[in-house]
């Protein structure tokens, strides 16, 4: 059975870059069947896709994040992992990854973590 | 940023049917499928229809998607009061180098 788990600090300061990780269990992230993903949920708002990483290691991204953001894939430990640089306080969200399943004309994520909370403050 | 338009809210007494609508464009919806969430606060949200019309395994048959042109809709028939939650359509849209959004969700209250 498919299962994610994010990681990482719930207390990020202002300016400094924001650093999650997802562990996968249940698959290997170097599988062709799947692409993964980062999305995010701030108070009071909807939800955001931050972007994906396929198992080639291409990425797509969030073009109001691109400048910031970067996911990468790291098979030794069958996980992937979020950097957000330049952190401000519209960044504090629950942070999610999830699963991705893609092809032509479709993508769609369908096994989510429960989500770690960020704060950004000094 | 959401380029996917949904209704703010909506509402319906037990056992009445429901119709959310998403309304995208031709980079999105208008190419490619559709996808709806359903969010409980607290909670990761859940795959409820994949791929326009396909429902996940567990996922009961009174929950319908659809599309025609740029829009797309949900439908829950039968609402139940544990169908109360927001709900986000989704869709790749082609455009830059192609990303997913996310509607701007729906909440669903059962009166």
């Amino acid at each position: 059975q498919l299962q994610l788990h994010e990681s990482g600090p719930g207390l990020v300061k202002p300016s400094e870059t924001l650093s999650l990780s997802c562990y996968v269990s249940g698959a290997f992230v170097s599988n062709n069947r799947y692409s993964w993903g980062w999305i995010r949920q701030a108070p009071g708002k909807g939800l955001e896709w931050i972007g994906s990483i396929y198992y080639t290691g291409r990425t797509y991204y969030n073009p109001s994040l691109k400048s910031r953001v970067g996911i990468s894939l790291d098979t030794s430990n069958n996980q992937f992992s979020l950097k957000l640089t330049s952190v401000t306080a519209a960044d504090t969200a629950v942070y999610h990854c999830a699963t991705a399943r893609h092809g032509a004309g479709y993508y769609y994520m369908d096994v989510w973590g429960k989500g770690t909370t960020v704060t950004v403050s000094s | 940023q959401s380029v996917l338009t949904q209704p703010p809210s909506a509402s319906e007494t037990p056992g009445q049917r429901v119709t959310i609508s998403c309304s995208g464009s031709g980079s999105n919806i208008g190419s490619n499928t559709v996808n709806w969430y359903q969010h409980l606060p607290g909670t990761a949200p859940k795959l409820l229809i994949y791929s326009t019309n396909q429902r996940p395994s567990g996922v009961p048959d009174r929950f319908s998607g659809s599309k025609s042109g740029t829009s797309a809709s949900l439908a829950i028939s039968g609402l139940q009061s544990e169908d109360e939650a927001d709900y986000f359509c989704a869709a790749w849209d082609n455009s830059l180098n192609g990303f997913y959004v996310f509607g701007t969700g729906t909440k669903v209250t059962v009166l």
